[in-house]
């Protein structure tokens, strides 16, 4: 089965770094991807893992570790656009398709 | 380039009718799929399909709901005899094989 869990809300102020962790349980593995969703939106693709360690990618970093089934993503700099949901999700290692947590809620206040 | 493109963006229908949901995926992607988005929920995969092989129609949650994909470019979801659990916001997405996938809009169906 599949089991992927985020924190339901986080809140954080402008211009700060926030951390989002995932953590997951799943009976294949072949990648860990990270979405962003504004409200009334379709996700749109962040950043993607298969290999431990972190991919840096401007205000964005994702940070994987395969044998702890836990990653992270790493928003530096805060803008108020910032403020979505943020989808971490797993892609089955035979037919790509991914699972998908329950998405983290980010409230950026000024 | 055009992004993945879904049709209706919103559908109210009543319980019991059929209802079809149409993608459009970006040109050139091999691989589409369906997810299903309910209030509060995690998006829920329903079906994939790559090339031209048989689709993965593990996700669907039940045989009221049925997809395919004409030509290898635009899919159809079908909903037979709609009950309100059914309502949700449909998003389709399309990708190369084994690349990061592209949603759509969406489509947001509203069973009375």
């Amino acid at each position: 089965g599949q089991n992927i869990d985020q924190p339901t809300e986080m809140t954080a102020t402008e211009g700060a770094i926030v951390q989002i962790n995932c953590t997951y349980q799943t009976s294949g593995f072949n990648g860990l991807f990270w979405y962003q969703q504004h409200a009334g939106e379709a996700p749109t693709f962040l950043s993607y893992n298969v290999l431990d360690g972190l991919e840096e990618k401007g205000r964005f970093s994702s940070f994987l570790s395969r044998s702890k089934g836990y990653s992270y993503l790493l928003l530096k700099e805060l803008q108020m656009k910032d403020s979505a949901s943020y989808l971490c999700a797993v892609r089955d290692p035979r037919y790509s398709t991914l699972t998908f947590g329950k998405g983290t809620m980010l409230l950026v206040s000024p | 380039g055009a992004g993945v493109s879904q049709s209706p963006s919103n559908k109210v229908t009543e319980k019991g009718k059929d209802v079809e949901l149409r993608c459009d995926p970006i040109s050139g992607h091999t691989a589409l799929y369906w997810y299903r988005q309910s209030l509060g929920q995690g998006l829920e995969f329903l079906i994939y399909f790559q090339g031209n092989s048989a689709p993965d129609k593990s996700g669907l949650p039940s045989d009221r709901f049925s997809a395919e994909r004409t030509g290898g470019s635009v899919s159809t979801l079908t909903i037979q005899r709609t009950q309100q659990e059914d309502s949700a916001v449909y998003l389709c997405a399309s990708s190369l094989p084994k690349t990061e996938q592209y949603f759509g809009p969406g489509t947001r169906l509203t069973v009375t």
